[in-house]
């Protein structure tokens, strides 16, 4: 069974410094991952993707999400946070046939960019 | 413009009062889905669709049906609605192993 785990609930930075989210799967396939942002009061808005191709993935907004296998990890960075980026952060795990076509979503974490 | 539209947006109701929540793509999209959002839980999902009368349960069906007549149309139907189906409920399509289109949310509260 495939699962996905968001280490932090939250975390907090300053402006101006990097962001670390991270995120472990459980996958009997080679999996594709996501990651979605959700800004207060929206929907959800994908970053970026990993469907087999580079592992280091590049997204929108600065943000980017290495795939390492031996670690079964997808962490989402981004070298220096703004104010903007503060935001609830999916991990999403997808089986690679679409059999179910289910995503199984990370509990999240919520980002806070402190000024 | 693609999208994912559900309507309505909010909506509040009193327990046991069937209600139905539509959600429409212009995509041509095979696989539809339906999930909701609680607080410190994530997205969980209701059901999914992979095609035309084909549906079946995800991890918290309970309450919940489904139908999907047209390929773009997947309304959300609650026969008797309860508090604890109060949630934020997202619509999405996706093609193949595609990330996933989500509509704009529906916010209901059950009193």
């Amino acid at each position: 069974a495939q699962s996905v785990t968001q280490l932090d609930s939250h975390v907090s930075v300053s402006e101006g410094t990097p962001v670390l989210l991270r995120c472990n799967y459980s996958s009997s396939y080679s999996p594709s991952l996501f990651w979605y942002v959700q800004h207060p009061n929206k929907g959800l808005q994908l970053l970026l993707k990993y469907t087999s191709a580079a592992t280091l993935v590049k997204g929108i907004n600065g943000f980017e999400a290495e795939f390492k296998k031996s670690e079964t990890s997808f962490h989402l960075t981004k070298p220096s946070a703004h104010m903007s980026d503060a935001a609830e952060y999916f991990c999403v795990v997808s089986d690679p046939g679409g059999s179910q076509g289910n995503l199984i979503f990370g509990k999240g974490t919520k980002l806070s960019v402190k000024p | 413009e693609a999208q994912v539209t559900q309507n309505p947006r909010y909506l509040i109701t009193v327990t046991g009062k069937k209600l139905t929540v539509t959600c429409s793509q212009n995509m041509n999209h095979e696989y539809m889905s339906w999930y909701r959002q609680d607080p410190g839980l994530g997205l969980r999902q209701i059901y999914y669709s992979m095609n035309v009368e084909v549906t079946d349960k995800g991890d918290v069906p309970e309450g919940y049906k489904v139908s999907r007549k047209e390929k773009r149309n997947f309304p959300l139907i609650l026969e008797s609605p309860s508090p604890n189906q109060t949630s934020l409920y997202f619509c999405a399509s996706r093609t193949g192993s595609s990330e996933q289109y989500f509509g704009p949310g529906t916010r209901l509260t059950v009193t």
